[in-house]
């Protein structure tokens, strides 16, 4: 079974700094997607950005990139210029690319969460 | 609506009560899922719908724990004889596109004294 670990329960930074949150994970297949999520008070899981295993170049989404390596089976995640609307949980998670072969389903395994603060 | 919706956003219930919580996936997702997120953990995957079926309810920590979805649409999550430890926000996400990524709702506090 796979497995996502966080080791940082909590983080925090200076507002226009910039931060990076790490991720473990252990599977045994080769092709699969990795997620961050930002989780606000709001309780909305919100996905920040996505890395598929078989392509080499790290995802960036604007102020948000990642460092992928596979071999570690390391997936952090870098918050360049943080901002005070950054503040929130934030959820590495993993998910096969193949359907489970008996339901179909793909589900999302999560870590434990990394609950990042920003002063201003 | 534009997004998942869930309801209640929260519920208080007593101990051995039955409760019912409702999710509202995007119109035309066919893929549902719901998962369990207990203070201070991340959430953990409990049964995945595709269409009105439940086709991987393994999740499920027991048979106190039962869901459905019969128009294919709206699901909602059954838990009778609710225990303290039933505690946690419920979520439920919808899922289409290229990625099938998983689209959240806001979830359900659920609240056992």
């Amino acid at each position: 079974a796979q497995t996502v670990t966080q080791s940082q329960p909590e983080m925090s930074v200076q507002e226009a700094e910039t931060v990076t949150l790490s991720c473990t994970y252990d599977t045994s297949e080769s092709d699969y997607y990795l997620f961050w999520y930002k989780q606000p008070p709001s309780r909305q899981m919100i996905l920040v950005i996505r890395q598929e295993a078989y392509k080499q170049q790290n995802a960036t989404e604007n102020r948000f990139s990642v460092n992928f390596q596979k071999a570690a089976k390391s997936f952090s995640l870098k918050i360049s210029d943080s901002q005070l609307g950054d503040a929130a949980m934030y959820f590495c998670a993993y998910r096969s690319a193949r359907r489970d072969l008996k339901t179909g389903a793909q589900k999302l395994v999560f870590g434990q969460g990394t609950r990042l603060t920003i002063n201003p | 609506g534009a997004g998942v919706s869930q309801t209640p956003s929260n519920k208080v219930t007593e101990k051995g009560k039955y409760v019912e919580l409702r999710c509202d996936p995007i119109s035309g997702h066919t893929a549902l899922y719901w998962y369990r997120q207990s203070l201070g953990q991340g959430p953990e995957f409990l049964i995945y719908f595709q269409g009105t079926g439940a086709a991987d309810d393994s999740g499920l920590p027991n048979d106190r724990f039962f869901a459905v979805r019969p128009e294919g649409s709206v699901s909602t999550l059954k838990i009778q004889r609710t225990e303290r430890g039933d505690s946690a926000v419920y979520l439920c996400a919808s899922s289409s596109g290229p990625y099938n990524e998983q689209f959240f709702g806001p979830g359900t506090r659920l609240t056992v004294l």
